[in-house]
């Protein structure tokens, strides 16, 4: 069965304490890596997407990597305003248009 | 920075009742989401849209829902006899095309059903 694995579920970080937050996933096969942010009560919103093993995306303190098994969502010198939900979703070959979602990590910068 | 945006943003209904919810996809996008999140877990995939008809659908997605577009603009999911367990929020989401595979989500609809 394909899944899409995060952890950890919550992180607690000081403001400048950098951090990275893991999505592993067993899937069939991939077509595409989606990294989203979430802020309470609101919709995903876009941050990167990966296609290959070894590709890398970068935005602001936000840097995402693709291995053939993980993706990596390294975030720099965090900041309050970095506290949300991120999510990691999957588009599978051979599965349609669908995205496949993680539970997400739930990231708390405090000052 | 075009958007996709969703009506209404709360929704409060009884139970067997029908609801329609309503988004507006980014202009020129040609696929359309609809996609689920019930408090506490993770967003679930219901239907897929393109070329004004459903490409895949869910297990959720049974007999009581469906989508439509009623025109150039507005894309609509419809429950037709609302359960408790349809309480969630509710997103929209839309895609370029086939070589853009990014999906672009609205702000969401929150379903309660009492």
């Amino acid at each position: 069965e394909d899944q899409v694995t995060q952890s950890p579920e919550a992180l607690r970080l000081q403001e400048g304490e950098s951090s990275s937050l893991n999505c592993s996933y067993t899937v069939s096969g991939l077509r595409g890596l989606f990294w989203y942010r979430q802020d309470p009560g609101k919709g995903p919103e876009f941050l990167f997407t990966l296609y290959s093993a070894g590709e890398e995306k970068e935005k602001e303190r936000l840097k995402a990597t693709l291995t053939k098994k993980e993706s990596f969502l390294h975030i720099t010198a965090p900041k309050p305003e970095d506290s949300a939900t991120y999510l990691c979703a999957a588009l599978l070959t051979g599965g349609g248009n669908k995205l496949t979602f993680g539970t997400g990590t739930q990231l708390k910068v405090e000052l | 920075e075009p958007e996709v945006t969703q009506t209404p943003s709360h929704q409060v209904t009884q139970m067997g009742q029908e609801v329609i919810l309503r988004c507006v996809p980014i202009s020129n996008h040609l696929y359309f989401y609809w996609y689920r999140q019930i408090l506490g877990q993770k967003v679930e995939f219901l239907v897929s849209f393109y070329n004004n008809e459903i490409s895949e659908k869910s297990e959720i997605f049974d007999d009581q829902f469906s989508v439509e577009r009623p025109d150039g603009s507005n894309f609509t999911l419809k429950i037709r006899s609302t359960k408790l367990e349809d309480s969630a929020m509710y997103f929209c989401a839309s895609k370029s095309g086939t070589v853009q595979e990014t999906q672009y989500f609205g702000p969401g609809t929150r379903l309660l059903v009492l």
